[in-house]
């Protein structure tokens, strides 16, 4: 079936750093992919999206490019700041048809901190 | 344009109790998913509906878990014993029908803490 590894957390970075989230997929077909961010006490948000091979993602300055030769969908930021502290989910969701259309496969989520 | 509503925001019970969440999807939305997300985990699917029919409900415990889409619009997910398992963050998501696109929007949750 589908499936979503991230990396191990919690990553902890000082503001300016650079920031990669590791992302693989495993999956029948082609899937688009996603990854959403939930800030503290808040719901989960699309933060970028890719929905074919070489397509790069990208919002707020953060990047993630769809590599269907590495099954990958690393998430990068060149300068991070206090407020993208959050837990961040990659997803990936089957394109063909059938009844579970929509249906998102999440990773198990990163939590990043970043201070001053 | 209002986001997905839920309530209530928390809850806490003693296991065996019954427990019910309510979901106000974007208005016309018509696909309606709950999901689970374990403390640590990413969310999990429990079910889909498309307007008032289940599309998805594989990974639903259905001995203890139920949930209905009356009018194919708000929705309500019961817990019927529940288990110190189940605590969890309950997230309701909606989807339009008619954007093909990849687009879900997911409401606050509901954070259920069974002792």
């Amino acid at each position: 079936g589908n499936s979503v590894t991230q990396m191990e957390g919690p990553v902890t970075l000082s503001e300016e750093a650079f920031l990669t989230i590791n992302c693989t997929y495993t999956a029948t077909g082609y899937p688009s992919l996603f990854w959403y961010v939930q800030y503290p006490g808040e719901g989960l948000q699309l933060l970028l999206k890719a929905t074919k091979a070489d397509d790069k993602g990208s919002n707020k300055g953060f990047e993630a490019t769809y590599r269907k030769e590495t099954t990958s969908f690393h998430l990068e930021k060149g300068s991070v700041q206090v407020s993208d502290s959050a837990v961040y989910f990659c997803a990936l969701r089957k394109n063909a048809g059938g009844t579970s259309y929509g249906k998102l496969t999440f990773g198990q989520g990163t939590i990043l901190t970043v201070h001053p | 344009e209002a986001g997905v509503a839920q309530s209530p925001r928390y809850k806490i019970i003693e296991k065996r109790q019954s427990v019910a969440f309510w979901c106000n999807p974007i208005s016309g939305h018509a696909t309606l998913y709950w999901y689970q997300q374990i403390l640590g985990q990413g969310p999990k699917l429990l079910i889909q509906f498309q307007n008032n029919g289940v599309v998805d409900d594989s990974q639903l415990p259905k001995d203890r878990f139920s949930a209905e889409r009356l009018k194919g619009v708000d929705s309500t997910l019961k817990i019927q014993p529940a288990k110190l398992e189940d605590s969890a963050v309950y997230l309701c998501a909606s989807r339009s029908a008619w954007d093909r696109g990849p687009e879900q929007y997911f409401g606050p949750g509901t954070r259920l803490t069974v002792t």
